[in-house]
């Protein structure tokens, strides 16, 4: 049973760069044909999905936050990172990764999602 | 990248039929087999209900059913339990990025 963890600090001042890690277990995350992406999710409002990586390192962008945006992959530590730059308190929000498969993109597996702040 | 668009509320008693309804456009909804749906419970992650359009992963009641027509997608609950009681969200693949997601609807159990 694949498994994600998201980590990483729950409160980030304005203009910097917010920094998450998303921990696969119960499987390689270089295994299959996957995609792994990030979303996220202000308090009381909708799905947004930030974007994407596969194991090879290429990646796909919301073209919204494309510009601010990093995904980026350690396979030797099964894991995948998230860097938003320039945050401001609009993105506060609660950020989950979650798993995909490449081709049809739905969403099969979830992290439980972290709560991120961004406060002076 | 507009969001798909989706009623903001919808309600039903137990034992009714429920449709949530999920409108794109030809570059999203319309043009590909690959809408999903989604249940978020509160303080919970979205769990996968439907998938490319009608297909249901293990485990999923086949009370959930999905569907399509044009550029609106529908969810279909029918015999709803108070457990379905929670909000509900549609994605599709589009051609400008690969994932758009619906704004969301609150489903309500009378």
């Amino acid at each position: 049973q694949v498994q994600l963890q998201e980590s990483g600090p729950g409160l980030v001042k304005p203009s910097q760069t917010l920094s998450l890690t998303c921990t696969v277990s119960g499987g390689s995350i270089s295994s299959g044909s996957y995609y792994w992406s990030w979303i996220r999710q202000p308090a009381g409002k909708g799905l947004e999905w930030i974007g994407r990586i596969y194991t090879s390192g290429s990646t796909n962008y919301n073209p919204s936050l494309k510009s601010r945006v990093t995904i980026s992959v350690d396979t030797s530590k099964n894991q995948f990172s998230l860097k938003l730059s320039s945050v401001t308190a609009a993105d506060t929000a609660v950020y989950y990764c979650a798993r995909s498969d490449g081709a049809t993109v739905h969403f099969d597996y979830w992290g439980q999602g972290t709560l991120v702040t961004v406060s002076s | 990248q507009s969001a798909l668009t989706q009623p903001a509320s919808v309600s039903g008693s137990p034992g009714q039929s429920i449709t949530i309804s999920c409108t794109g456009t030809s570059s999203d909804v319309g043009g590909y087999n690959y809408v999903s749906w989604y249940q978020q419970h509160p303080g919970k992650a979205p769990k996968l209900m439907i998938y490319e359009v009608s297909n249901r992963p293990s485990g999923v009641p086949d009370r959930f059913s999905g569907s399509k027509s044009g550029n609106t997608a529908s969810l279909t609950i029918s015999g709803l339990q108070a457990e379905d009681e929670a909000d509900y969200y549609c994605s599709s693949y589009t051609s400008s990025s690969p994932v758009v997601f619906g704004g969301g609807t609150k489903l309500t159990v009378l």
